[in-house]
């Protein structure tokens, strides 16, 4: 199957830093990539939706300046985390749609510990 | 907006027993329905979808699941487990035509050998 790879698996930050994930699709093209965030014992909550060449789409609650998206290929797409701080700390995982593919293949996530 | 639940979080059963996990989705429209399922330490993977069809889905590794519309339903059932089915299952549903994925909380289901 087709495969999505996230860098970095895990990383650890100062507060106040910011810090960038990318989303790779390794043999596709994925017009559409989705973040989602998901807390311990919880389900993945989707954080917005990145659209190759257009801005990406932000769910309800979902801080657009805290968490920036760039969708600049039809491979890459990454989520900067900006100025950081504890309670950001989470498992975020990216997923990909190729065009007309409705099945969504996911990376396998990064665990982002902010101290 | 759409919801998906699914119920009794953990799971434990014995290896060759047989295993049934809930779905429930509160959308009234057109849905596209998955099963994901995530081993530990590895990536979310598809183990079936249903978009039309026949109701009754086969996916791998021996799972099938079974979309009953009246009831807004996708239970995942696998006759007989085996201790590699330990892992978590997310159940998921998109709007037709749209590929947002919402999830359930997930089931934590470990096979004991």
């Amino acid at each position: 199957g087709a495969v999505v790879s996230q860098h970095p698996s895990w990383v650890i930050c100062k507060s106040g830093t910011s810090v960038k994930i990318e989303c790779r699709s390794l043999d596709f093209q994925a017009t559409t990539m989705f973040w989602y965030r998901q807390f311990p014992k919880q389900s993945l909550m989707l954080m917005a939706t990145s659209n190759e060449g257009s801005k990406a789409t932000y769910e309800q609650g979902v801080e657009k300046d805290k968490f920036l998206i760039n969708h600049a290929s039809l491979t890459l797409s990454t989520l900067t985390v900006t100025s950081a701080h504890p309670e950001d700390s989470s498992f975020y995982i990216c997923s990909a749609n190729g065009e007309g593919n409705t099945e969504a293949f996911f990376g396998q996530g990064t665990r982002l510990t902010v101290v | 907006a759409q919801s998906v639940s699914q119920h009794n979080h953990h799971v434990i059963l014995s290896e060759a027993a047989s295993l049934e996990l809930g779905c429930n989705y509160s959308y009234g429209g057109t849905v596209n329905l998955f099963w994901y399922v995530q081993y530990p330490g590895q990536h979310l993977q598809l183990l079936l979808k249903y978009f039309s069809g026949d109701p009754l889905v086969k996916g791998i590794k021996g799972f099938e699941a079974e979309f009953i519309k009246s009831k807004f339903s996708f239970n995942l059932r696998k006759p007989s487990v085996q201790w590699s089915d330990t892992a978590e299952y997310f159940c998921a549903v998109t709007l037709y035509g749209n590929n947002r994925l919402a999830f359930g909380k997930g089931n934590q289901v470990v096979v004991i050998p």
